[in-house]
């Protein structure tokens, strides 16, 4: 069974200020998946990484997946009330999806 | 109307009750997927259909009993709860399933919320 540990699981930051999320397993994963949840909401897609190393951007947000594949850690630069939310990593194992513990962060205005 | 749509958003049942969630998908898809979203636990997935067949039971207690009547529709009939099963029940759907080492993307519903008393 894989398991993914996100962390801090609570962060509570300051509009403006720049925060980093991880998320480890030691399990190997073929993809890696980045999802924010906002209350009362599903769960949303931000990004697919795939390659070791591979380093994308959205907007404010830069995602990085691990050299080794097992780990991914998510760059937020001048946080916005907006980017409050629950963030959820996932790991692929051919077509099956491991969700992560999660990192709940709070952008106070 | 677009997207996965789930129904009712909250639901309080008691134990003894019988009661169903339904979702609706948009998106053309083939696969859905059940999840139970619990305070402090990860995002746990009880069933996956493919194509309308059951492709995936994650030792899900049969008082869940899922229900996929097309590639559109998903169910889940609810009987004899226990308390511990009170969680957000999310529906997500993916373009495909089992086609090798790609992780398919999955787009969710905005869940229902189940009470049990």
């Amino acid at each position: 069974t894989q398991l993914l540990e996100q962390s801090p699981q609570f962060l509570s930051i300051q509009e403006g200020e720049n925060l980093t999320v991880y998320c480890n397993s030691s399990s190997v994963f073929s993809s890696l998946q980045w999802y924010r949840q906002e209350p009362g909401e599903g769960p949303v897609l931000l990004v697919t990484v795939v390659t070791g190393g591979e380093v994308k951007k959205l907007k404010r947000l830069t995602f990085q997946f691990g050299d080794a594949r097992k780990d991914s850690s998510l760059h937020i630069t001048a946080a916005q009330p907006g980017d409050t939310g629950l963030y959820l990593c996932a790991g692929a194992v051919w077509e099956k999806l491991t969700f992560g513990t999660g990192t709940r962060l709070t952008i106070i205005p | 109307e677009t997207g996965v749509t789930q129904t009712p958003r909250h639901l309080v049942m008691g134990m003894t009750n019988k009661k169903s969630l339904k979702c609706e998908q948009h998106l053309g898809h083939n696969a859905m997927y059940w999840y139970k979203q619990s305070a402090k636990k990860p995002l746990e997935l009880m069933f996956v259909y493919s194509l309308e067949e059951r492709v995936e039971n994650n030792s899900v207690p049969s008082r869940f009993s899922p229900e996929c009547p097309n590639s559109s529709h998903l169910f889940l009939h609810l009987h004899t709860l226990q308390p511990e099963d009170s969680a957000l029940y999310l529906c997500a759907s993916s373009q495909v399933f089992g086609t090798g080492a790609w992780g398919q993307p999955q787009h969710f519903g905005d869940g229902t919320r189940l009470s049990i008393l």
